[in-house]
């Protein structure tokens, strides 16, 4: 079955940093693209960050400069390192594969709470 | 970067109903649009990509249509299962937007 499983969210004081983790199961993880997006407490869908098979890396303006999305195809994993966080960065994260550009395969999400 | 307009916002329906909601771009996206169902706690499913081109393993109730900036998402007969957010996501250059979202009531 094919899966991603995020994990690494949590409580983190403003200025202070977090790294997320995907999993990924059941396909072949090196040739797809994936992204990462957010959803705020009771807030639509925003875009973070993409990264393709050739590490080609694209990210919202909101993040840019403060995350960092990286991958290990050795370990089926995808990664976003965020630094910097603030209040407005608080939201449940989910990695999802976007090969075509739609996202058909979603994690269940981790949540990233950003206060003092 | 391409805003994506959902109209409406809410929408109260019965089951049984058939129901339309509109997604607008801000400029052309081609047909490179997808259409979303979240319920609450839960990651997004995929329902509609490439504009209508329906997802696998999704009811043939669903339906998409429309290209360039204007799209809309059909569902002929709603079920109980379908009262859900709805969201459109833009992917025809980074970056990726995805519209407000339109919850979809019980009347």
């Amino acid at each position: 079955e094919v899966q991603l499983a995020e994990s690494g969210g949590g409580l983190v004081q403003p200025g202070g940093s977090l790294r997320l983790s995907c999993a990924a199961s059941g396909f072949n993880f090196n040739p797809y693209s994936l992204s990462w997006v957010r959803q705020a407490p009771g807030k639509g869908l925003e875009w973070v960050s993409h990264i393709s098979s050739t590490r080609t890396i694209y990210y919202a303006d909101s993040v840019k400069g403060r995350f960092t999305i990286s991958r290990d195809n050795t370990k089926n994993s995808l990664y976003l390192q965020m630094n910097s966080l603030r209040a407005e960065d608080t939201a449940v994260y989910f990695c999802a594969t976007d090969q075509r550009g739609d996202m058909d395969v979603w994690g269940p999400g981790t949540t990233v709470t950003v206060s003092s | 970067d391409i805003q994506l307009t959902q109209s409406p916002s809410t929408l109260s329906a019965s089951v049984g109903d058939r129901v339309t909601i509109t997604c607008r771009a801000s400029q052309s996206v081609g047909s490179w649009l997808a259409w979303y169902q979240q319920k609450p706690g839960k990651a997004p499913k995929l329902l509609i990509y490439k504009a209508s081109t329906l997802e696998g393993g999704v009811p043939s109730r669903f339906s998409g249509s429309g290209s360039g900036t204007e799209f809309t998402l059909t569902i002929s007969s709603l079920q109980p299962d379908d009262f859900a957010t709805y969201y459109c996501q833009q992917y025809n250059n980074f970056p990726y937007t995805f519209g407000q979202g339109t919850k979809l009531e019980i009347k």
